[in-house]
């Protein structure tokens, strides 16, 4: 089975760095993602890591570490757009996409 | 890019009667397609797997003879809910694999409120 923990809810200021952290057990690993979503429309990928490491896209970064069942998301130069929900999925077995419980990011002013 | 059409947008349905929901792959093929339930506030809950031609495969506590899945061809994949409630009303999204995003690309969802 999998078991993916996220914080509930964040807030941050316009301009900041935030962090938000995914733990995870599974089974079976073929890569882990992250989303945005908006309320009431489909999540949109943001990225993916299957190696241990930093993957850097624009203003979002995604680290991973396999052996702490560890990873985060990085947003920097925060957006008033950027309050969503973000969530950590992990691919599994039978390339199933598992999704956390998720976060919610509010950017204030 | 690969594209999911999800139809439709969004259903309101009287409780007791059925709703089908269809998912389209538009410019892949999609050999399997997952179908997610979203309720308010809450993350995506894996209902179950099509995989076009066989059976669908049903996540623990899903009811396969309430939500009915069909995966006929490889670019359509439909959901019925079967007799409705109230506690049926939710967010439905199907997710199609594909080499586009790393193997799964979103339908734009399905706001089902059963009255």
């Amino acid at each position: 089975g999998q078991n993916i923990d996220q914080p509930t809810e964040m807030t941050a200021t316009e301009g900041a760095i935030v962090q938000i952290n995914c733990t995870y057990q599974t089974s079976g690993f073929n890569g882990l993602f992250w989303y945005q979503q908006h309320a009431g429309e489909a999540p949109t990928f943001l990225s993916y890591n299957v190696l241990d490491g930093l993957e850097e896209k624009g203003r979002f970064s995604s680290f991973l570490s396999r052996s702490k069942g560890y990873s985060y998301l990085l947003l920097k130069e925060l957006q008033m757009k950027d309050s969503a929900s973000y969530l950590c999925a992990i691919s599994g077995g039978g390339n199933k996409l598992t999704f956390g419980t998720g976060t919610q990011l509010k950017v204030e002013l | 890019g690969a594209v999911v059409s999800q139809h439709p947008s969004w259903v309101i349905c009287k409780s007791g009667t059925s709703v089908k929901i269809e998912c389209r792959s538009l410019d892949f093929q999609a050999t399997t397609m997952f179908w997610y339930r979203q309720f308010p506030k809450q993350s995506l809950m894996l209902m179950a797997t099509s995989n076009e031609g066989s059976k669908a495969t049903y996540e623990q506590g899903v009811e396969k003879d309430k939500f009915l899945i069909n995966h006929a061809s490889l670019t359509l994949s439909t959901l019925t809910v079967t007799s409705a409630h109230p506690e049926d009303s939710s967010f439905y999204i199907c997710s199609a694999g594909d080499r586009t995003n790393y193997g799964y690309t979103f339908g734009s969802g399905t706001r089902l409120t059963v009255v």
